[in-house]
């Protein structure tokens, strides 16, 4: 089976700051994703890839951006830490479309 | 405008007892409803889903119940376990709205089950 991993698990920011968040997948899929969670507002997609190179916006990519130099590997940048932000960043992959995703465990971010 | 919603930010069940999760939705090219299940500190993970041209999918404890006319599903957890306690979201996604590469995701519902 493969994996799904997140780097950090935590992070601590400081305001203005850009900071970036790394996913690495081992399952060989051709598309990836980054999600936002709030608490209450579920899941809001900020980037996704369907292939190395490729980059689409989702519906929260403003303050944001992403890259897929790799096929196995997906990055965010928080362009400009906003203080006193508390998310959760979610990385998904699937092989194809219509399968489902596999999540990564999330990187936690807190901006002080 | 909300595409995907679940009814009930939080549920509280008794060990044993069945848990109804609903949600609903708008756009009626939606084709495919799965539910996932997440556990603090953990990302979600897929648990059942369900194809439009089904009205029923039984997995285990796991039930997902469909009307697309009414345009809602439900997640019935039966015989209700204190370990079944975490947040679940119902997400839809749909080849012919364009948006399969993108599913859309509830706000999601956290469950918690007393022993």
């Amino acid at each position: 089976g493969g994996i799904i991993t997140q780097t950090p698990k935590f992070l601590i920011g400081q305001e203005g700051q850009k900071l970036t968040l790394k996913c690495q997948q081992n399952f060989n899929h051709d598309t990836m994703y980054w999600y936002r969670q709030d608490s209450g507002k579920g899941l809001r997609l900020i980037y996704y890839s369907i292939t190395e190179n490729d980059l689409q916006k989702g519906d929260l990519s403003e303050g944001y951006d992403a890259s897929r130099e790799k096929k196995s590997s997906f990055s965010l940048t928080v362009t400009s830490a906003q203080k006193n932000e508390m998310a959760v960043f979610l990385c998904a992959s699937r092989d194809r479309e219509g399968s489902d995703y596999t999540f990564g465990s999330g990187t936690r971010l807190l901006v002080i | 405008q909300q595409q995907v919603r679940q009814s009930s930010q939080s549920l509280t069940v008794w060990e044993g007892e069945t848990a109804i999760l609903n949600c609903s939705y708008e756009n009626s090219a939606f084709d495919y409803f799965p539910w996932y299940q997440q556990f603090p500190g953990e990302g979600p993970a897929l648990l059942i889903a369900i194809r439009s041209v089904s009205d029923k999918k039984e997995d285990g404890r796991f039930t997902i119940f469909f009307n697309k006319r009414e345009k809602n599903l439900s997640l019935h957890i039966k015989d209700s376990q204190p370990g079944d306690s975490a947040t679940y979201f119902c997400a839809a996604s749909g080849r012919a709205s364009g948006g399969n590469y993108k599913p859309t995701f509830g706000k999601g519902t956290s469950l918690v089950v007393h022993p």
